[in-house]
């Protein structure tokens, strides 16, 4: 089955610094790469995912890049704001299920 | 609002107890997902349902056992708990499509402490 390894697992940045967040996948058959950030006592909310036959994806200061020879795929937050601070998730899936990765913890200091 | 409601949102139950926690979708999708969030191992899938039927058990111990009486209804029945149950549980909704996925839509959660 699936198994999504996520890297690191806290980030520190200071505002308007990037961030990048990076996730392998074990199954080729993987094709929807979703990232989830989830807030303090906050449910998880889908803020980009990218599919199988795309190897880049860029909403505003958000961007997904995907590497399917490696397996890989990260996270780009650019000019990182106080409000981007939160637990980040990346997930694969092959059909109906998602398997999530451990989280990235993200503090970002004014 | 995203659409997708659980109750209770806490519960406090002892080990010998019989509870239930309800997830309730309202965006038309057809397939919904029990998650189990704690520390140790967060966003752990434990079930998913498609058009009511389970297709998905991710070798959950059987003192969970949930329940999908219709695409927008979703039961997670709790009996003889054990303290490591206590966690965030997580109810997801998305479309659903054969060899796809699509975005899925999570609760706000039931947050369990067993004692």
């Amino acid at each position: 089955g699936e198994n999504v390894e996520q890297h690191p697992s806290t980030l520190s940045v200071q505002e308007g610094d990037s961030a990048v967040i990076k996730c392998t996948y074990s199954d080729s058959a993987s094709n929807y790469f979703p990232w989830y950030k989830q807030e303090l006592g906050k449910r998880p909310q889908l803020i980009i995912d990218i599919r199988s036959n795309v190897g880049e994806k860029k909403d505003q200061r958000i961007a997904v890049t995907l590497n399917k020879t490696a397996k890989h795929f990260s996270l780009h937050i650019t000019e990182t704001q106080p409000e981007d601070s939160a637990v980040y998730f990346c997930a694969g899936s092959a059909g109906d299920k998602l398997i999530f990765g451990t989280g990235t913890r993200l503090q970002v200091f004014p | 609002e995203t659409g997708v409601t659980q109750t209770p949102r806490h519960l406090v139950m002892g080990m010998t107890n019989k509870k239930s926690l309800k997830c309730e979708q309202h965006l038309g999708h057809n397939a919904m997902y029990w998650y189990k969030q704690s520390a140790k191992k967060p966003l752990e899938l434990m079930f998913v349902y498609n058009f009511k039927e389970q297709t998905e058990n991710n070798s959950v111990p059987s003192r969970f056992s949930p329940e999908c009486p219709n695409s927008s209804h979703l039961f997670l029945h709790l009996h003889t708990l054990q303290p490591e149950d206590s966690a965030l549980y997580l109810c997801a909704s998305s479309q659903s499509q054969s060899g796809s996925s699509y975005e899925q839509y999570f609760g706000p959660g039931t947050r369990l402490t067993v004692t």
